[in-house]
């Protein structure tokens, strides 16, 4: 079955500083696609940055990258210069190509302190 | 604002009512989901339309839900003789098609159902 596994079920990072988000997924599919999403309190799920898999370089938006291991099945995400709207819910989630099937972990909880 | 909109918001319904939710997808995009979340888990994929067509289903999505998208533009999600464990937030995405390209869905503010 394919599954996707946040183990950190709350994490907090001081105001400035760099946080990693774990994320790991279990596949047997060669091709598919990776997402981190945002969900702050209240408000709708945003899109932070996506990853596909046939591409070796790390995505990287801003103050958000990714450090993608295929070999591990692994899929963090790495927030620089933590700001307070960081602060939200952060789902990986995965989709496997050509299916409309998004599989998505449990979330964790980002704190920002100030 | 342009983009995808759910009502009602809230909906508080006693055990055994039928309840019907609306998404309005943002207007270009062909493409549009619906997720079940429950408190402390992540969205849980539900169904998909590609314009009017249903194309997918999960094995979640029991007879008792129902989902349409007429003329493929907006969606209702109908849920019959409701039970407390449909309590959840019901979340719609749309996405446009592009050829080739994985497209970015673009989630609405959802439906928080409470069953009493």
């Amino acid at each position: 079955a394919q599954t996707v596994t946040q183990s950190q079920p709350e994490m907090s990072v001081q105001e400035a500083e760099t946080v990693t988000l774990s994320c790991t997924y279990d596949t047997s599919e060669s091709d598919y696609y990776l997402f981190w999403y945002k969900q702050p309190p209240s408000r709708q799920m945003i899109l932070v940055i996506r990853q596909e898999a046939y591409k070796q370089q790390n995505a990287t938006e801003n103050r958000f990258s990714v450090n993608f291991q295929k070999a591990a099945k692994s899929f963090s995400l790495k927030i620089s210069d933590s700001q307070l709207g960081d602060a939200a819910m952060y789902f990986c989630a995965y989709n496997p190509s050509g299916t409309y099937k998004y599989i998505f972990g449990t979330g964790t909880r980002l704190k920002v302190l100030a | 604002d342009t983009g995808v909109s759910q009502n009602p918001r809230h909906k508080i319904t006693k055990r055994g009512q039928n309840v019907t939710f609306r998404c309005d997808p943002i207007s270009e995009h062909n493409r549009l989901y619906w997720y079940r979340q429950t408190l402390g888990q992540g969205p849980e994929f539900l169904t998909y339309f590609q314009n009017e067509a249903q194309l997918e289903k999960s094995r979640l999505l029991s007879d008792r839900f129902s989902a349409e998208r007429p003329k493929g533009s907006f969606s209702t999600l109908e849920i019959q003789r409701t039970e407390q464990g449909d309590s959840a937030m019901y979340l719609c995405a749309s996405s446009p098609r592009l050829a080739g390209y994985q497209e970015t869905q673009y989630f609405g503010p959802g439906t928080r159902l409470l069953v009493l």
